[in-house]
């Protein structure tokens, strides 16, 4: 059965690049990758979603090694506004959503 | 567009009492969900439907139901609410499976 492990929090500083990595064992090959956003009395806003090798898109970057045990999260140069929480999903194919307890990140000024 | 809308926003039940929470989307989606959200512990999926008169068990279904009986929304039930009910609850729907999910503001439920 699949699980996902994220770091519970992390700081940086406006203008530098995030990085935030969800540890996600026995995933099968064609289970999806998804990267949600969070602020706080809000819904999950979806950033990413891959499941090989590199994503980007206006955002984000979304980097899945080859052995696919893990995923990376790159934000380019944060904000402010990006102090929230990261929340990892696995989609099994089976219909299994399994979520990681969430990354809290702080941007500092 | 509104996307994803969840009734009511907040509620206070006393233990044993039943409610009703609605979760409407106007994006014509296939796929809906009931998930609750407690501190530290992520999202656990509750129900989902993958289409009209359609609904399934997810993680933690224990003491709640569902219908499905319009594509636009999702009906999710508690019988007789009780204290570790307590939670936010999201609904959240998407055009297919493997794609991005629209995800409502939640209902904040206290079972007292």
């Amino acid at each position: 059965l699949a699980k996902t492990t994220q770091p519970i929090s992390m700081d940086s500083y406006e203008g530098q690049e995030v990085n935030i990595t969800c540890s996600h064992n026995n995933i099968a090959t064609n289970d999806y990758i998804t990267w949600y956003q969070q602020f706080p009395s809000q819904g999950p806003r979806f950033i990413i979603q891959g499941y090989k090798t590199k994503v980007t898109n206006e955002v984000a970057s979304l980097f899945i090694p080859a052995d696919r045990k893990s995923s990376t999260l790159s934000l380019p140069r944060v904000s402010l506004s990006d102090t929230a929480v990261y929340y990892c999903l696995v989609e099994v194919s089976n219909y299994q959503l399994i979520w990681g307890a969430g990354t809290k990140l702080i941007i500092k000024p | 567009n509104a996307g994803v809308t969840q009734t009511p926003k907040f509620r206070v039940l006393k233990t044993g009492q039943s409610m009703t929470l609605l979760c409407a989307q106007d994006m014509n989606h296939e796929y809906m969900y009931w998930y609750r959200q407690d501190p530290g512990m992520g999202l656990r999926l509750i129900h989902y439907s993958v289409g009209e008169g359609t609904t399934a068990k997810g993680e933690v279904p224990d003491g709640y139901n569902v219908s499905r009986l319009k594509k636009q929304n999702f009906l999710l039930g508690l019988e007789s609410a009780a204290p570790s009910q307590t939670s936010v609850y999201f609904c959240a729907s998407s055009s297919r499976q493997y794609t991005e999910a629209f995800f409502g503001q939640g209902t904040r439920l206290t079972v007292v």
